[in-house]
C-alpha cells in the first residue's frame, strides 16, 4: 500500500459546527503532516507529527486541533471555523523526519472544505 | 530559511514542444529538491527528486531535471509535451544540515502549464 487516504473528500460546515478530517497511511511512515492550500496558491505547512508526537505547529489558530492516535492515523479537528478557512486540506507522510528525507513526502488527494 | 523561486507563474506550450519549468533555490548548501505535479482538484504527486546522488534526475511521465550548483537551479524539462501534462507544477525544498524538526517541505509558488493542441 503506497497511498495516503483522506476522508471525507468534500466537507461543508457551518461556523458553529465541529467536524474532523481523517488521514490514514499504511506505509510504515513515522512522520505525518497537515497542509492547507488556498486556490491558486502553494500548500502551506500547518502541523508536523513525528513518532506520534507533535513536533511543529506553524502558529495555526486553536480552532484547528490535530491529533495522532497511532502511527497510521492523523486527524484534524475543526471547531468554530471562519469562511476564510475554506481551502483544500492535504495530508502527507514521510519515512522518518529525523533521518535523511530522501524519499520526499507522499500526499493524499485532500479534503475540500467549505465553511459557510 | 531556504526557499525556492519558480520563474513564470504560467507557461504555455504547444503539444509536442519542449517543456521547461524553472526553479532556483536560495542557499549556499545544496538542499534536497523536489518537483510535484497537481492536477485539478487532486493532491500532489511526486515527479522527481534531487538528493545529491546524481545531478541529472529522471522522473515519471518523461520528465527530468538537472541540478546545477553554479546556477542554484533545478529546472524541470520534458522533450515533448502531451495534453495530459497540463497541470500545476510545484518545486519544493527540504533544507539539508538542519536536522530533526527542521526537515520541512516548503513549496515554490507554482507554475501552471497549459498545453495547446
Amino acid at each position: 500500500d503506497t497511498e495516503v487516504t483522506q476522508t471525507p473528500k468534500h466537507l461543508v460546515m457551518g461556523m458553529t459546527n465541529k467536524k474532523s478530517l481523517k488521514c490514514e497511511q499504511h506505509m510504515g511512515h513515522r512522520a505525518m503532516y497537515w497542509y492547507k492550500q488556498k486556490a491558486k496558491k502553494p500548500p502551506e505547512l500547518m502541523f508536523v507529527y513525528s513518532y506520534e508526537k507533535l513536533s511543529i505547529n506553524e502558529s495555526v489558530p486553536s480552532r484547528f486541533s490535530p491529533e495522532c492516535p497511532n502511527s497510521s492515523l492523523l486527524n484534524l479537528h475543526l471547531h468554530a471555523l471562519q469562511p476564510e478557512d475554506s481551502a483544500l486540506y492535504l495530508c502527507a507522510s514521510s519515512q522518518d523526519q529525523r533521518g535523511q528525507p530522501t524519499k520526499g513526502y507522499t500526499f493524499g488527494s485532500g479534503t475540500r472544505l467549505t465553511v459557510v | 530559511a531556504q526557499s525556492v523561486t519558480q520563474l513564470g507563474s504560467h507557461v504555455s506550450v504547444s503539444e509536442g514542444a519542449l517543456v521547461l519549468l524553472r526553479c532556483n533555490y536560495s542557499s549556499s548548501v545544496p538542499p534536497y529538491l523536489f518537483w510535484y505535479v497537481q492536477y485539478p482538484n487532486q493532491g500532489l504527486q511526486l515527479l522527481l527528486k534531487y538528493t545529491s546522488a546524481a545531478t541529472l534526475v529522471k522522473g515519471i511521465n518523461g520528465f527530468e531535471a538537472e541540478f546545477k550548483k553554479s546556477e542554484t537551479s533545478f529546472h524541470l524539462t520534458k522533450p515533448s509535451a502531451h495534453m495530459s501534462d497540463a497541470a500545476e507544477y510545484f518545486c519544493a525544498v527540504i533544507p539539508t544540515g538542519s536536522g530533526g524538526s527542521n526537515y520541512k517541505l516548503t513549496f515554490g509558488k507554482g507554475t501552471l502549464l497549459t498545453v495547446n493542441p
